[in-house]
């Protein structure tokens, strides 16, 4: 039973450019989160995914976008790139609506 | 908003010590409060969780407190080990929302 997934798992970006990062949940859930984790904080909500819409969002600005697939699958969208944007990107899936999430292994960005 | 303060930051115990963490949150609204163990450079795991129609929860050496009327919980780990280093998240959130908002943190080092 494979867990979170989520490529690439390093990425090395320069300021203006954008983004694509990619979830995976785990098997049988259906409900995807995305967080930011800056270095020595605890993860930050940006949005959740849930039947291919945004139903939750967090305090991001519109540069942060995503996407869910009819296969549950995932991806956060951050456009314009600034330093501030560098971070690990964290994915956690959940089943419907019960409250406990599992994470993956999360993407570190760098934006130089 | 939901707030959650999360002390100390940083906690160095002996082997064999107990360790307690501390949480307080602000929207008395939340009834659902996750604690996550992070590794160096590895996702967060979700450890123990409770819900606030319950006062303790225990699962082997840990436990979790929660006092609904002080707005605060705690996550108590008896007789650590070394295994036991780790950054420890908690994080309250409410039904309807699901989305949990984090504290910032505690490295628990647990020395031999």
């Amino acid at each position: 039973d494979a867990g979170v997934t989520q490529s690439p798992t390093h990425l090395i970006k320069t300021r203006g450019q954008q983004v694509t990062l990619r979830c995976s949940p785990k098997s049988g859930h259906d409900t995807v989160s995305w967080y930011q984790q800056a270095l020595g904080q605890g993860p930050q909500f940006i949005f959740q995914y849930y039947e291919e819409e945004e139903r939750q969002r967090g305090n991001f600005p519109d540069r942060f976008s995503g996407h869910q697939f009819p296969n549950y699958s995932s991806e956060l969208n951050v456009n314009a790139l600034l330093l501030g944007d560098s971070a690990l990107y964290l994915c956690a899936s959940s089943f419907g609506g019960r409250l406990e999430q599992y994470f993956g292994p999360g993407t570190r960005l760098t934006v130089t | 908003g939901e707030n959650v303060e999360q002390h100390p930051s940083t906690l160095s115990v002996q082997e064999g010590d107990s360790a307690v963490i501390k949480c307080t949150y602000s929207d008395s609204a939340s009834n659902y409060f996750p604690w996550y163990k992070q590794e160096l450079g590895k996702r967060p795991q979700l450890i123990i969780d409770i819900r606030s129609n319950v006062g303790e929860k225990k699962d082997q050496r840990i436990a979790v407190t929660l006092n609904k009327t002080a707005k605060h919980f705690s996550l108590h780990i008896t007789e650590t080990q070394p295994e036991d280093s780790a950054v420890y998240f908690c994080a309250a959130s409410k039904g309807g929302s699901y989305i949990p908002t984090f504290g910032r943190g505690t490295s628990l080092i647990v020395h031999p």
